[in-house]
């Protein structure tokens, strides 16, 4: 079975610092997509970034970056030049082709001004 | 991306008693999903909505408990049956592809509390 695994609860960054965020995922498959949710306080959660396993290239969406090691099965999420709206609880989340997210435990993102 | 309403955002409710989440999405998709978020926990997969036919369930998720219906591809609800304070969490519908490249979009959630 699939599983998601992000080691830090929770984060501190200062604001217009850099922070990154760890995961990891354990699967037999070759094809899958990963991606990063965020979920401020309003509980909305929100699409940060997507990352397809057959793409060496990391995926990049303004100030959100990713480090994607197929290999050591690592998927870490870079936020540089961080903003107070940064702050919020962060999941990363695997799927196949079935279409099923499996999230990881979330870690907590604060940003101090 | 598809704007999904999900109704109530919020409600508390007495044990026992049961509550219909609706979810309405501005697009016609093939699949919806239902999650649910415990308090301080992270998401997890109820079921799986297919317009035409029944929803599959996730193992520790049975429909008696939480039987839905998948009338039309815009929109789909969620009962939470014989409620009891262990129901208490935020329940999120989403909308996607089978595939990751077409990503899950969520709705804002329903905030469900059972005294």
């Amino acid at each position: 079975a699939q599983t998601v695994t992000q080691s830090q609860p929770e984060m501190s960054v200062q604001e217009a610092e850099t922070v990154t965020l760890s995961c990891t995922y354990d699967t037999s498959e070759s094809d899958y997509y990963l991606f990063w949710y965020k979920q401020p306080p309003s509980r909305q959660m929100i699409l940060v970034i997507r990352q397809e396993a057959y793409k060496q290239q990391n995926a990049t969406e303004n100030r959100f970056s990713v480090n994607f090691q197929k290999a050591a099965k690592s998927f870490s999420l870079k936020i540089s030049d961080s903003q107070l709206g940064d702050a919020a609880m962060y999941f990363c989340a695997y799927t196949n082709q079935g279409g099923k997210l499996i999230f990881g435990q979330g870690t907590e993102l604060s940003v101090k001004p | 991306s598809a704007v999904i309403s999900q109704k109530p955002s919020r409600d508390i409710c007495q044990r026992g008693t049961s509550l219909t989440i609706q979810c309405q999405v501005d697009s016609q998709v093939t699949m919806m999903f239902w999650y649910r978020q415990q308090p301080g926990q992270s998401l997890t997969l109820i079921a799986t909505a297919n317009q035409g036919s029944e929803a599959t369930y996730e193992s520790g998720f049975v429909i008696d408990k939480f039987p839905i219906s998948r009338p039309n591809l815009t929109f789909s609800t969620l009962t939470v049956s014989n409620m009891s304070p262990e129901d208490s969490s935020i329940y999120l519908c989403s909308v996607g592809g089978t595939g990751g490249n077409q990503p899950q979009h969520f709705g804002d959630g329903t905030r469900l509390s059972i005294l």
